[in-house]
């Protein structure tokens, strides 16, 4: 099992262009997750998906939209980036909501100029 | 909302120390907490998951345990090793059923040779 997959790895885009963050897993999970983790301020929730066919917003998810796509998938979507979305971004899985171990992705570095 | 605060920020020990990790949290309202270990550059990886029924949990040379009541979980690492050496981080689920993970900044373990 691949567990949770990214794509890119690592992404620089000029202020004001868009592109969606891959995420999928191979663990059957029902709920998956996006974070982003800047310097000093720990990973904070972006949005997350607790079953197929819903997603809900987290701490932080203005400038973001998310689609699950099917059980396995869950893209991140960033319409008009902006430096402030300079950062780390994970995607996790779980089996179910509040129910089990999240599992992590190795992340996708992107840089806004 | 529930706040994560995990001491000390930093630590560096010789190899061969037992070492505690501490992590406090202001909602007691947890299903689960889960402690995590991150390489630079690298994912997150999951070391042990502790239900909220449970005081503690082992694997290997660690060991977690949970007081919900006094919103407090410690992670024991016994016989420190250079390749312990990463950032811990630890992360209750929020109340209600998504599963949400809240983040402590961690801790961050040099263990030297």
């Amino acid at each position: 099992n691949a567990g949770v997959t990214q794509t890119p790895k690592f992404q620089v885009l000029k202020t004001g262009q868009s592109m969606t963050l891959q995420c999928a897993q191979d663990m059957n999970h029902n709920s998956m997750y996006w974070y982003r983790q800047d310097p000093g301020m720990g990973l904070r929730l972006i949005y997350y998906s607790a079953s197929e066919g819903t997603t809900d917003k987290g701490e932080v998810p203005n400038g973001y939209n998310v689609s699950r796509l099917n059980k396995r998938e869950f893209s991140l979507r960033l319409e008009s980036a902006a430096p402030s979305q300079t950062s780390v971004y994970f995607c996790a899985s779980m089996p179910l909501a509040g129910d089990g171990e999240q599992f992590f992705g190795p992340g996708t570095r992107l840089t806004v100029l | 909302k529930q706040e994560v605060t995990q001491i000390p920020a930093a630590l560096s020990v010789p190899e061969g120390e037992n070492l505690v990790l501490n992590c406090s949290f202001t909602d007691s309202a947890i299903y689960n907490l889960q402690w995590f270990r991150q390489d630079p550059g690298k994912g997150l990886t999951s070391l042990l998951l502790i239900q909220s029924s449970q005081r503690e949990q082992t694997s290997g040379r660690l060991n977690a345990s949970l007081d919900k009541s006094s919103g407090r979980s410690t992670l024991y690492i016994a016989a420190s090793q250079p390749g312990d050496s990463a950032t811990y981080l630890c992360a209750p689920t929020s109340g209600g059923s998504q599963g949400n993970l809240i983040f402590g900044k961690g801790t961050k373990l040099s263990v030297k040779p």
